[in-house]
């Protein structure tokens, strides 16, 4: 069991808009905004799409966006494409020892 | 642009030590501003980070594998890696190395990741 909870999978069609949420703790997403978002296509290495909760790196599309509210931080893709099509987790900095926590991660489906 | 590849046997027997090395391009593995991590895929759990290595050598792992673990610099070779001592079948995972920069809280690159399955 992870110790960030994801849905196990969601699904939209090309061009609509989906959410998916990352529920944790006070101890991680509800102390820090230190939420990010992996993308990891299958064999492939997971690329960072979002940090520090809302932040997206150089040459990530702006159709990914992130937000926090309590102890769920959410995962937003608009006009989805079929190349979205990927497995994707969220992680927190946490406080204690254990410093990392993650998701269990989440399939999107693009039908 | 910095790239990593992990390597390492596919396979490894309960009670033994799993050995991972990752190897750095694009950047020093003693430049200062660096950390390096270890971060493994679970079969069916998710990803569980596994413990980084400083620049500078300074090393701080995951409490739940901390008795276990041991990561290490090569400077000669321009590698990083990780020993994993006692494994049972509960360590068979996807072992990923990345990097996270001094004063952030993500990892910015990953390798593509390698299979260790602990069986006999």
């Amino acid at each position: 069991q992870s110790a960030l909870t994801q849905p196990a999978s969601v699904s939209g069609s090309p061009g609509q808009s989906i959410t998916i949420s990352c529920t944790g703790t006070s101890s991680d997403i509800g102390d820090f905004n230190y939420v990010s978002w992996y993308q990891q296509h299958p064999g492939k290495a997971p690329k960072l799409i979002i940090y520090d909760v809302t932040s997206r790196p150089s040459g990530v599309f702006n159709r990914f966006s992130g937000s926090k509210s309590g102890n769920t931080a959410s995962l937003t893709i608009s006009g989805l494409q079929a190349d979205d099509e990927a497995d994707y987790y969220c992680s927190s900095y946490a406080a204690g020892s254990t410093l990392w926590v993650f998701g269990g991660g989440t399939k999107l489906t693009v039908l | 642009q910095v790239q990593l590849q992990e390597s390492g046997p596919g396979q490894v027997k309960p009670s033994q030590t799993l050995s991972l090395t990752c190897t750095v391009s694009g950047a020093s593995i003693t430049s200062t501003g660096y950390y390096w991590s270890w971060v493994r895929r679970l079969p069916g759990k998710g990803l569980e980070w596994i413990g980084y290595i400083s620049y500078s050598g300074n090393t701080y792992y995951n409490p739940s594998l901390k008795r276990r673990l041991n990561i290490s610099l090569d400077m000669s070779k321009n590698q990083f890696s990780l020993n994993l001592s006692s494994v049972t079948a509960a360590d068979t995972a996807i072992y990923h190395c990345a990097i996270r920069l001094v004063a952030t809280y993500y990892f910015s690159s990953w390798g593509q990741g390698t299979l260790v399955t602990v069986s006999s």
